[in-house]
């Protein structure tokens, strides 16, 4: 089925450990985005991509690094794990104009210990 | 920056019963979107709104554009048990830019 593929669906970290998040679409989309989901907090931006080649920083960047390794592709990288990035991780993807909204993926719940 | 405002921030509703809640923005949007989130899964769109006082139905939701372009609302009629999950509204300032998210709003539905 067409739309956004995240691997893995869960992880248990330790604290200092580093892990990458991947993310992938086949619905030939420009834009893709990373975001958290905490409790009550809504969706927050963490970074995003707005076309092949860019990333830049979105609401809540520290403690992240991204890739946009090709235009199916956006991995997220936490390079030294604290338990307050326990949270479920998503990622989306939109043609760039954002008119018909974004498609998330399932999500990654990431637990940090 | 922009600020969505997402109102209740949960119902617990018996099976029939209407719902409705509403999003508020500090500035204003040109697009306003619903989500629905069911758990242990990401947000899937319900609704697009792209007018100023549109009003739009897929099925039993009903979503309208605020005139104010700063205000949404969606309704949902006769609720039923699948109705369970996390509504967010979501709006967007020009055909660029980024959706901003509220908070959402946690629906419960009881027999």
């Amino acid at each position: 089925n067409a739309g956004v593929t995240q691997t893995p669906k869960f992880q248990v970290l330790k604290t200092g450990q580093s892990m990458t998040l991947q993310c992938a679409q086949d619905m030939n989309h420009n834009s893709m985005y990373w975001y958290r989901q905490d409790p009550g907090m809504g969706l927050r931006l963490i970074y995003y991509s707005a076309s092949e080649g860019t990333t830049d920083k979105g609401e809540v960047p520290n403690g992240y690094n991204v890739s946009r390794l090709n235009k199916r592709e956006f991995s997220l990288r936490l390079e030294s794990a604290a338990p307050s990035q326990t949270s479920v991780y998503f990622c989306a993807s939109s043609d760039g104009q954002g008119a018909y909204g974004y498609t998330f993926g399932s999500g990654t719940r990431l637990t940090v210990v | 920056g922009q600020q969505l405002n997402q109102s209740p921030q949960s119902m617990f509703i018996q099976e029939g019963e209407d719902v409705s809640m509403n999003c508020t923005s500090s500035s204003i949007f040109n697009t306003w979107l619903w989500y629905k989130q069911e758990p242990g899964e990401g947000p899937v769109l319900l609704i697009a709104l792209y007018k100023a006082g549109e009003l739009t139905s897929n099925g039993r939701l009903t979503a309208q554009f605020g005139i104010t372009r700063k205000d949404s609302f969606l309704n949902i009629s006769a609720s039923i048990p699948s109705d369970v999950g996390i509504y967010f509204c979501a709006g967007q300032a020009d055909s660029w830019g980024k959706l901003q998210f509220g908070a959402g709003t946690q629906v419960v539905v009881t027999p």
